[in-house]
């Protein structure tokens, strides 16, 4: 049972437009949300984080919502750069599981210049 | 910096041959993970060493064998290599004992079993 989802592998869009990256979780004892991004042949890039306490979280073009009623996160990008074209992992982390981070099976994102 | 370091980067087997990755990290961090990513599937967890002398199975542990060797090495060892076990691993390391921080990534060790 996947506890992290993100239900669109793939997404493009034009330089210089938002991105709107999607994750769902189901575990309601998740207290941290990752952003991650992977270039091929890289390991993941820790890139924004938010707590459950929070519900927005900035960091430059980076912005991560959470809307804990709905057990949805999403990361916006803004403005897209070719260069953010890589595959963003979302992932959470439990309290009550020595900071094991669950994570989402990935977006492809694609930034078309 | 070198942040996390993982040998081999690239590495071919045969089924049953044993084998084991490498991982250091040079930020003094308290807390090691090893992953495994498969083809459309996020990292999954393997082993943890939350502190120097610990170590605790993930989600997938079932054929492999982790030693925290010391603070700064975590090694992942397969016993009886299967190609279930194709796949790419990457090791992580992060300083948990201060609240929460985030998992810093090696570049990962790209494995296939034939």
């Amino acid at each position: 049972d996947q506890q992290v989802k993100q239900n669109s592998p793939s997404l493009s869009v034009q330089e210089g437009r938002i991105s709107i990256l999607n994750c769902d979780y189901t575990n309601s004892m998740f207290d941290y949300f990752l952003w991650y991004k992977k270039y091929p042949a890289e390991g993941p890039t820790f890139l924004i984080s938010i707590s459950s306490i929070k519900d927005k979280n900035e960091d430059g073009r980076f912005t991560v919502f959470l809307n804990k009623s709905a057990k949805h996160l999403s990361l916006h990008i803004v403005p897209s750069q070719p260069g953010d074209s890589a595959v963003y992992f979302c992932a959470a982390v439990s309290s009550g599981s020595a900071r094991q981070l669950t994570f989402g099976s990935g977006t492809q994102l694609t930034v078309l210049p | 910096n070198a942040g996390v370091t993982q040998t081999p980067k690239f590495q071919v087997l045969k089924t049953g041959q044993s084998m084991t990755l490498q991982c250091a990290q040079d930020m003094n961090h308290n807390s090691m993970y090893w992953y495994r990513q498969d083809p459309g599937m996020g990292l999954r967890l393997i082993y943890y060493s939350a502190s120097e002398g610990t170590t605790d199975k993930g989600e997938v542990p079932n054929g492999y064998n982790v030693s925290r060797l010391n603070k700064r090495e975590f090694s992942l060892r397969l016993e009886s290599a299967a190609p279930s076990q194709t796949s790419v691993y990457f090791c992580a390391s992060s300083e948990a004992r201060t609240g929460f921080q985030p998992q810093h990534f090696g570049d990962g060790t790209r494995l296939s079993i034939l």
